[in-house]
């Protein structure tokens, strides 16, 4: 079975541009969770999924950050435009359970 | 909300020697703890998890352990190897499709 994916791996942008990360979850997983991990701090929640409605958005920084799950099934999310601070990695999860199964990341540098 | 805390930040260990890493949490409705290891490069893969109904779970090498009382758990590792080298974080979550509070990580290096 294949695993949660992520794209672009790696991401390099200016202040001020647009990037949008993508994330493909595990087939048949209604639940989708995005993460951000910044400066070797610890890992934090931005928002939660189910199928395509936005379940908890709690996390999300402010509205530079647009996240969608069109159809319930893949999810971007949207940076714009991008701040100095948005650097660092962001990792989505899917869910049918208790445990959440991890993408490998997508690592944000912002210049 | 829930606040996470996990210590140490790094630990370094020589090969077949034990390691422990601890995480504290505030919330007392919190009811399921996983554990991930993140190796470099990779993403975090669950290692082992716990839910408040039990105070010890054990799989092969690793083990975790539970003190609802105290708000505090642990990850225990016997005869490390240096393929255990990683960082783990701790998390905690309020049950099934809730979202996870994570620790700050701990990077394990097991020295051969």
């Amino acid at each position: 079975e294949a695993g949660v994916t992520q794209f672009p791996s790696h991401s390099v942008i200016e202040k001020g541009q647009t990037v949008t990360l993508r994330c493909d979850p595990i087939s048949g997983h209604d639940n989708l969770y995005w993460y951000r991990r910044v400066m070797g701090k610890e890992i934090k929640f931005l928002l939660h999924f189910v199928k395509e409605s936005k379940q908890d958005e709690s996390g999300m920084p402010n509205n530079r950050f647009l996240a969608e799950r069109t159809g319930g099934t893949y999810s971007t999310l949207k940076v714009q435009p991008a701040e100095l601070e948005d650097s660092g990695v962001y990792f989505c999860a899917s869910s049918q359970a208790y445990f959440q199964f991890f993408g490998p990341g997508t690592r944000l540098t912002v210049l | 909300g829930e606040n996470v805390e996990q210590h140490p930040s790094t630990l370094s260990v020589q090969e077949g020697d034990s390691a422990v890493i601890k995480c504290t949490y505030s919330d007392s409705a919190s009811n399921y703890f996983p554990w991930y290891k993140q190796e470099l490069g990779k993403r975090p893969q669950l290692i082992i998890d716990i839910r408040s109904n039990v105070g010890e779970k054990k799989d092969q090498r690793i083990a975790v352990t539970l003190n609802k009382t105290a708000k505090h758990f642990s990850l225990h590792i016997t005869e490390t190897q240096p393929e255990d080298s990683a960082v783990y974080f701790c998390a905690a979550s309020k049950g099934n499709f809730n979202k996870f509070y994570f620790g700050s990580g701990t990077k394990l290096n097991v020295k051969p």
